[in-house]
């Protein structure tokens, strides 16, 4: 299967640590990227390949990898982190993208 | 810095088509695959298929693969989306979206988007 599959919603306090899983064969042979997106605005890149950081992403993000199970660990979380997070990859196929269904971060 | 442009919102009825262009500065089309990713009301993000912008061969999701064709023209540094047979299911925000760097997958300069509402 080149399903990703996410938890729906997860909350944190502020300034706990928070992980985000995503699971799927496809993780097996695809490195991860994850993306922030926050209501009515496009996506953002915030860790690519399983745990590299754009330019500009705070260091309290940070991915890792294991079996066919992707992790985006948000270290000291922040208001502004309350937003939905997808994990993408190639699929099986390495041809294709798939995304997984999305996770709700709420921030209290 | 790159930036990706896209055409203005449609409205579009049932069984329709709707082409959707995304024009790119900042960095030579041809270097790099763009992705068009959409995200219907309230929904997931799905992605839709690429397009290798320097050589024009394309892959679609199994989803969208009878009815989008992804076309580029390097002179005019656009890439299009044409989605066909067109129905509600389809109302959605349509993105361009063009990879970092050294990958075609990690998916980091999004266009605006285009909102594609279908109705009768």
């Amino acid at each position: 299967s080149s399903e990703l599959t996410q938890d729906p919603a997860v909350s944190v306090a502020l300034g706990h640590t928070v992980t985000i899983t995503c699971q799927g064969d496809a993780l097996k042979s695809s490195l991860p990227s994850w993306y922030q997106q926050k209501p009515g605005q496009a996506p953002t890149l915030v860790i690519y390949a399983k745990n590299s950081r754009p330019s500009g992403i705070p260091d309290r993000f940070s991915g890792s990898i294991s079996g066919n199970a992707a992790s985006l660990t948000i270290t000291g979380a922040q208001a502004e982190d309350e937003a939905d997070y997808y994990c993408n990859s190639r699929d099986s196929s390495g041809n294709l993208v798939v995304f997984g269904g999305g996770t709700t971060l709420t921030v209290l | 810095q790159v930036q990706l442009v896209q055409s203005g919102a449609e409205v579009k009825k049932p069984g329709a088509s709707v082409k959707v262009s995304c024009k790119a500065s900042g960095y030579t089309l041809n270097s790099y695959a763009m992705h068009w990713v959409r995200q219907a009301p309230g929904q997931r993000l799905e992605w839709m298929g690429w397009i290798n912008a320097g050589r024009g061969y394309t892959k679609y999701s199994q989803k969208f693969q009878d009815r989008v064709t992804i076309t580029r023209d390097t002179s005019a540094s656009t890439v299009y989306m044409e989605l066909t047979s067109l129905r509600s299911e389809d109302t959605a925000v349509y993105y361009c979206v063009r990879p970092f760097a050294s990958s075609w997958e990690y998916l980091q300069h999004w266009g605006q988007g285009t909102l594609v509402i279908v109705s009768s």
